[in-house]
């Protein structure tokens, strides 16, 4: 399994709180994406990285921002949580951003609830 | 825009085959990507194909490539009671160089036994 780290892997926080989740991974891959999983929707991405301090958004990036300081850490914050951020999230690396280098492999995923 | 669809639920008899359908909508050429997921679990990378093969196969896996019709499947032979699990098509655009996957709403597959 690729090393990839996803803390914490189950949270409960209360609207309008800030949350940080963490991806680490220790494949010293460039590329690293924040997904969210919301039945009938499958994945989404919601920001991505392609270096350090190289982030931007994905499909679903508003409420959230991410931050990446080093290679093989990759945090996303919701600035204040709402309901409609409840899901699982994903992190997920890549060696490269074209072509066969695209294949991903995925943390085992945080839930998040917001009540 | 890129958009991929997936039938929601699949239910097959253990030992029988299952197929399961993708249609895609980007039109750059592309790799297609088939994931799994079991309960509880991450996304984990069944198999792959290249927008210029029609077929590939792995094991009990085979996936069929209709680029004209922008349709994929996945064909699981002797399907198992461990192969229940949602599965994810998902798509890379060569247009893109994000190296961002394109997801379907993922088929969940039941194995009765």
């Amino acid at each position: 399994d690729a090393g990839i780290t996803q803390s914490p892997r189950h949270k409960v926080t209360e609207t309008g709180t800030p949350v940080t989740l963490r991806c680490h991974q220790t494949e010293n891959h460039r590329y690293m994406y924040w997904y969210r999983q919301d039945p009938g929707h499958g994945l989404r991405l919601i920001h991505y990285s392609y270096g350090v301090k190289d982030t931007d958004k994905g499909e679903v990036s508003d409420g959230y921002s991410v931050s990446r300081s080093k290679t093989e850490d990759f945090l996303l914050t919701l600035e204040s949580a709402t309901s409609s951020q409840t899901s699982v999230y994903f992190c997920a690396i890549s060696e490269g951003g074209r072509g066969r280098n695209t294949e991903a492999f995925f943390g085992q995923g945080t839930r998040l609830t917001v009540v | 825009g890129e958009d991929v669809e997936q039938s929601l639920f699949l239910s097959v008899r253990e030992g029988d085959s299952s197929v399961i359908n993708c249609t895609y909508t980007d039109s750059s050429s592309t790799y297609l990507y088939w994931y799994k997921q079991e309960p509880g679990a991450g996304l984990q990378l069944l198999t792959y194909i290249f927008s210029n093969m029609d077929m590939k196969q792995d094991q009990r896996l085979t996936v069929l490539l209709n680029k004209k019709d922008k349709h994929l499947s996945l064909r699981i032979a002797d399907t198992q009671t461990g192969d229940s699990a949602i599965y994810f098509c998902a798509e890379s655009p060569v247009s893109s160089n994000t190296g961002k996957l394109i997801f379907g709403q993922g088929t969940t597959l039941q194995v009765k036994p």
